[in-house]
Parts: C-alpha cells; structure tokens; sequence
C-alpha cells in the first residue's frame, strides 16, 4: 500500500503569507495526486487533482506541484478564507489514501 | 445540483452491525464511482471504500472483510454495511462522488453521518 506523508502537521501564518505544504508518497505515483481543503463542520472540498490542475472555482492563488514522490500544495498569498485544514490524497492504484493533513493556522 | 444525503448512522455496541446509506441526486448516478471516506475524532480523513460505475469494490485493509460497499441504480443510492464493530470505527462518514475524468478523486461530498461504537 502507498502511505502519504505530509509535513508540517501544523503551519502558522498571516494573512498574505506564502504557504507551502508538502505530500511525500512511499512510492511513485506519477502525478495521480490530488488536494483538499476541509473547514471545520464541513465536507472536504477538492483543490486540485492530477498534481497540478485548478479545479474548477478555486481561486488561482492556490497551486499544485510535483510529480513522483514529491508534491507541494502553495497558497500565494494567504487569505482569511485559507484558515482550515489540508489533505493530499493519491488516485494512482487501491486502497486509495489521504495524508495526515497540514492545519493552517492564524499566526 | 449534485447532492448526496447520507442516513444511517447511531450509536451501536462493539461487534454490532449498521447500514449507512447516501441517496445521490443531480447527476447520472449510473456514471460515477462513489466512495466513502471517514475521519475520526481528532484525526484527519480515512478512505474507507469504493465501487466503480462498473460494480467493481474495493477496501481500506482497516476494514476489508467487515464492511461492505454497493450501489443501487434503480434508487440512485450507494450503501455501507458495517459489521463487527469497532471502538476505532467511530467516525464521522462522507459519501464523496467521483470526478469527472478522474474517478479516483472526488468533487461533491455529502456533510456526512455520524457512527458511535460504544458499549
């Protein structure tokens, strides 16, 4: 099975900050991973998906990379709305698995 | 407007069994995987199960002999069977829609039912 790790488990900025999250995988999974933020009280809400592509309505300060092992979710200037927590998550085989989740908090 | 309302959840006693229920409207059921994920008291988010838009399933190991996923077409519902319960069961349960082009991840998710395994 592919474990997803994330780092850090908790991060604090301000407000128009530059955030970066990293999710490492234990082996390749190409660039079958995607992103989630979840509020609390709240269903999670998909970022990103295939590493790097936008869904749709997200606003463009959010962005995905990596490809293999490595990935980073950034946030380029981090907004009041961005408080929450974040989750990578890999599609590449079953059983399918979630990182532990990165908190953002309010520094 | 894609829905998912998920129904079934309480509190049951280790070793006891629940069906978990997610009635999906809003979009063509038949064409979706659906899943099931769960996050516990103060931990982060678990997937739990999946069945494809073929009838394929697939487990979490933490569950996989105990819990069984499966869609009904003609109501537009997907089920969790949970049997022999357990005390690290307890979790808040998302039925989650795949998306399109990319079955595997998923892009509308019901506001979930809660599971108490407790005696």
């Amino acid at each position: 099975d592919i474990q997803m790790t994330q780092s850090p488990s908790t991060l604090s900025a301000s407000v128009g900050d530059r955030v970066t999250i990293t999710c490492r995988a234990s082996q390749s999974i190409s660039s079958w991973l995607a992103w989630y933020q979840q509020k609390p009280g709240k269903a999670p809400k998909l970022l990103i998906y295939k590493a790097s592509n936008l869904e749709s309505g997200v606003p463009s300060r959010f962005s995905g990379s990596g490809s293999g092992t490595e990935f980073t979710l950034t946030i380029s200037s981090l907004q009041p709305d961005d408080f929450a927590t974040y989750y990578c998550q890999h599609d590449n085989s079953f059983p399918l698995t979630f990182g532990g989740g990165t908190r953002v908090e309010i520094k | 407007e894609v829905e998912l309302l998920e129904s079934g959840g309480g509190l049951i006693q280790p070793g006891g069994s629940l069906r978990l229920s997610c009635a999906a409207s809003g979009f063509t059921f038949n064409d979706y995987p659906m899943t099931w994920v769960r996050r516990a008291p103060g931990k982060g988010l678990e997937w739990v199960s999946i069945v494809t838009n073929i009838g394929s399933t697939y487990y979490a190991d933490s569950v996989k002999g105990r819990f069984t996923i499966s869609r009904d077409t003609s109501k537009n519902t997907v089920y969790l069977q949970l049997n022999s319960l357990r005390a690290e069961d307890t979790a808040l349960y998302y039925c989650a829609k795949g998306r399109d082009g990319h079955g595997y991840i998923f892009d509308y998710w019901g506001q979930g039912t809660l599971v108490t395994v407790s005696s």
